[in-house]
Order: structure tokens, then C-alpha cells, then sequence
């Protein structure tokens, strides 16, 4: 099954305003990763956060992890159309092999000129 | 860096015939990674080579996918017979620690 759920499936935006997209994961990982697939590509990824950080910026993105409740947060702020694509969360997980990231089913991010 | 190179783009084959995808990773990468995406499943890990060493295939579905890693800058994955269902799109994706870098993917069709 998968390890990182995203929410929402979809999300439809208006240029300029924020997106957030959550993150929902089943087991303990040593860190959460944020990755952006556009249509016909792979993925590329955006963000990583550690177990141990709360909070971490990257332009204008910003992710929140919480690791009692086992969720992830992806905040893009002043969107542009340039963002339109799939958002996936990724976790690595604390036990068994190492590298073995687990992708959640992605939202994904349409955002309107 | 050219980055993960995938071929082909694009695959259209009959059912039961051998179909071969290949990659070649980030030169200085040690670990390589093949990822199958559709609609229904979502992104799901085949098989991942450590070093050149198959680490763990237990997402292989079938005895009829099979992977390789001759040496550190190329890899293939062969599906022998193809079926329909197997039609996906197949990333390969490398990396030395995190993150992972992922190629275009090749879309197969299994007609």
C-alpha cells in the first residue's frame, strides 16, 4: 500500500493565490521528500525535511512536517500557471533497506492565468 | 550533467513480444532505481541496484520482468513475453544518498 497520501486528489487554483497540499504517512521515516511531476516528464524533486525539522522554506514553497501525527504540509505561495503539475510526497523510511522511497498517489495542481 | 537518460520514449509492441528499456544514470550516482506509473497503482518501486547489486526486486511483479546492471552507467529492464497490462509508463531514476533524480520514463503500450 502506499506510504505517503496526499490530499487533495485535485486542487484548482487561481494565479497568484496559495496552494497547500497535505501529506499522510503510515510508519517512521528518517525524512519526507516533495517532488513535482510535469505532464509528460519525471519527477523532479522540490524539498526535503528531516525527522527532526518542523519547518523548512524553499522559495516560495514551504513545508511542515509532524511527525506525531504522521503528516506533511506543501505550501506554494503566490502561485503562478508555471506550477500546474502533480505534487507527490515521498517518505524514506526508518527501518528496512535504505533508499526505498514510498510515493504517495500525488495532487494534482492546476493553476488558472 | 545531461541528467537520467531514458530510452526509448516511447514503446509500442504486441502482446508476447520481448521488450527492452534501457537507462543510463547521473555519472557518480550508486544507486539506481525502476518505477512503474499508471492510473490505477500510482508510482510503484520494481527494483532498486545498489553498487550495481540488485538490493531488493520484491516489486517485480511477474517472473517475466527482469532487470540488470552490467555496469555503474547503464541498466535495462526486460519484460519477456509483454502483456497489455503491463502498459505504463517506466521511470528510472538514480541517486547518491537523496534525492532521487528521475529520467523522462518510457511509455509502453502492449497492444
Amino acid at each position: 500500500s502506499q506510504q505517503g497520501e496526499e490530499d487533495p486528489q485535485a486542487l484548482s487554483i487561481q494565479e497568484g493565490e496559495n496552494a497547500t497540499m497535505n501529506c499522510s504517512y503510515k510508519t517512521s521515516i528518517n525524512n519526507l521528500q516533495w517532488y513535482r511531476q510535469n505532464s509528460g516528464r519525471g519527477l523532479v524533486h522540490l524539498i526535503l525535511i528531516r525527522s527532526n525539522e518542523r519547518e523548512k522554506h524553499s522559495g516560495r514553497l514551504r513545508v511542515t512536517l509532524d511527525t506525531s501525527k504522521k503528516s506533511s504540509s506543501l505550501l506554494i505561495t503566490a502561485s503562478r500557471a508555471a506550477d500546474t503539475a502533480s505534487y507527490f510526497c515521498a517518505t524514506d523510511p526508518l527501518s528496512g533497506s535504505a533508499r526505498q522511497l514510498t510515493f504517495g498517489s500525488g495532487t494534482q495542481l492546476t493553476v488558472l492565468p | 550533467d545531461a541528467g537520467v537518460i531514458q530510452s526509448p520514449r516511447h514503446e509500442v509492441t504486441e502482446m508476447g513480444q520481448e521488450v527492452t528499456l534501457r537507462c543510463k544514470p547521473i555519472s557518480g550516482h550508486n544507486s539506481l532505481f525502476w518505477y512503474r506509473q499508471t492510473m490505477m497503482r500510482g508510482l510503484e518501486l520494481l527494483i532498486y541496484f545498489n553498487n550495481n547489486v540488485p538490493i531488493d526486486d520484491s516489486g517485480m511483479p511477474e517472473d517475466r520482468f527482469s532487470a540488470k546492471m552490467p555496469n555503474a552507467s547503464f541498466s535495462t529492464l526486460k519484460i519477456q513475453p509483454s502483456e497489455p497490462r503491463d502498459s505504463a509508463v517506466y521511470f528510472c531514476a538514480s541517486s547518491y544518498g537523496s534525492p532521487l533524480h528521475f529520467g523522462n520514463g518510457t511509455r509502453l503500450t502492449v497492444t
